[in-house]
């Protein structure tokens, strides 16, 4: 079956704009996670959703990034007024529970902020 | 604190073995993850080890787990110009809740050369 996808593979913005950063898990995973990797360096936690529920949001940088989960598949990664800090890849990967099991990650949305 | 260091690069020729070195922080870690990123792809799970255990031998591919010094290593026989990559420790600390936040270091760069 498909595996997890994003949108958009690219994404080049203006500093002080939104954008939204879109992940299509794979069908029926429950466990949904977003990473930032910037560049040179590994991946950093941003947010995991259990369904359509965020028990942990930690990660997240500020408050200009929030996500959300409808319907137990899709998740939006909005980031307001964007920075230039902000520029990296945003991944995204979803496992078929929260607990051990693999996590399968996306190709990841490459953002640059000008 | 929770933090996984791995060397930066690491360059072979090919055919010889090709050893990923890693050290991590979190005693509590169930799980220790090695993933492989290409240019333009997403994370591909490569192989993983319970902390349970010292060694895991998959194909071309061997895991040595010291727990005592928390370091983790890949040894990849025989590397091939496919194996060109980039190679990720993680880690998979006990959180309440249960669910499996990774911890990643910054990834080690292999470089296969004839």
């Amino acid at each position: 079956g498909a595996g997890v996808s994003q949108s958009p593979s690219n994404k080049v913005t203006e500093k002080g704009k939104d954008v939204e950063l879109r992940c299509d898990p794979i069908s029926g995973h429950t466990a949904l996670y977003w990473y930032r990797q910037r560049l040179g360096q590994g991946l950093e936690f941003l947010i995991y959703f259990q369904g359509n529920s965020a028990p942990d949001k930690s990660g997240l940088p500020s408050d200009r990034f929030s996500a959300e989960r409808t319907g137990e598949s899709v998740s939006t990664l909005t980031i307001q007024r964007t920075q230039q800090e902000d520029s990296a890849v945003y991944l995204c990967a979803s496992s078929l529970t929260s607990g051990s099991d693999e996590q399968f990650f996306g190709p990841g949305t490459r953002l640059t902020v000008l | 604190g929770e933090d996984v260091e791995q060397s930066l690069f690491l360059s072979v020729r090919e055919g010889d073995s090709s050893v990923i070195n890693c050290t991590y922080t979190d005693s509590s870690s169930t799980y220790l993850y090695w993933y492989k990123q290409e240019p333009g792809a997403g994370l591909q799970l490569l192989t993983y080890i319970f902390s349970n255990m010292d060694m895991k031998q998959d194909q071309r591919l061997t895991v040595l787990l010291n727990k005592k010094d928390k370091h983790l290593s890949l040894r990849i026989a025989d590397t091939q110009t496919g194996d060109s990559a980039i190679y990720f420790c993680a880690e998979s600390p006990l959180f309440s809740g249960g669910y499996n936040k990774l911890i990643f270091g910054a990834g080690t760069r292999l470089a296969v050369h004839p």
